[in-house]
């Protein structure tokens, strides 16, 4: 079974805050992680993706990938209240059937409240 | 956006009928995918198509079918639809699928109520 799993929140944290949300796999086969926000009725936006150990940044967003841990968080630093969403990880597996695809497999979402 | 409409966007039906949900994609990509997302489930893949006539099945694929003619268009059908069917839909592509790296990108949605 291969499993995705993430604190479902609510986190709260106040403006200008750091928010970390993790998220953990199962499958050490596990090839690619991203990271999409979803506001509530809308659908999952694409934010951040790593393939590699170690951190990588874009603007006010690190994501970490820890793969001997199996681990990958999200860091928002000065977190602003457009940035409360829910926010799905996603881990990329090859799947064993069809053309030799990699298929996601998405946590359940963290809810995150960035308080004014 | 992605290039991705999804049609109906809203839907009401009753137990038993028949349904099918269209997902129209303007990027020529070869990759499409259909999930839904139900509470405290979150995204599970239904279907997926890696081109045109080439279909496969995700993790809750029962219940489901899935044509694709032409590479633009993907289409979800439920042939008899049932209360445990009602949830939002989403769409996805993706430029190969391939790779580990290639990012699927998601359609609006439509959100489909059972009664």
């Amino acid at each position: 079974q291969k499993e995705v799993e993430q604190n479902s929140g609510p986190l709260s944290v106040p403006e200008g805050a750091i928010a970390s949300l993790n998220c953990t796999y199962s499958d050490r086969g596990s090839q690619s992680f991203f990271w999409y926000r979803q506001y509530s009725g809308k659908s999952p936006e694409l934010i951040m993706s790593i393939y590699s150990n170690g951190d990588k940044e874009d603007g006010r967003f690190t994501a970490q990938l820890n793969k001997a841990s199996q681990y990958v968080s999200l860091l928002i630093r000065d977190s602003q209240p457009s940035d409360s969403a829910t926010y799905l990880c996603a881990v990329a597996l090859l799947a064993y059937s069809g053309a030799g695809s990699y298929q996601l497999t998405f946590g359940k979402g963290t809810k995150l409240s960035v308080i004014p | 956006d992605a290039g991705i409409t999804q049609s109906p966007r809203h839907k009401v039906t009753e137990t038993g009928t028949p349904v099918t949900l269209r997902c129209h994609q303007t990027e020529n990509h070869r990759y499409m995918y259909w999930y839904r997302q139900d509470p405290g489930h979150g995204l599970r893949l239904i279907h997926y198509s890696y081109g045109v006539k080439d279909t496969d099945k995700g993790e809750v694929s029962d219940g489901y079918s899935v044509s694709r003619s032409k590479t633009e268009d993907f289409l979800l059908t439920l042939e008899s639809a049932t209360s445990s069917q009602t949830s939002v839909y989403f769409c996805a592509i993706s430029p190969s699928g391939g790779r580990s790296t290639d990012t699927q990108y998601f359609g609006p949605g439509t959100r489909l109520t059972v009664l």
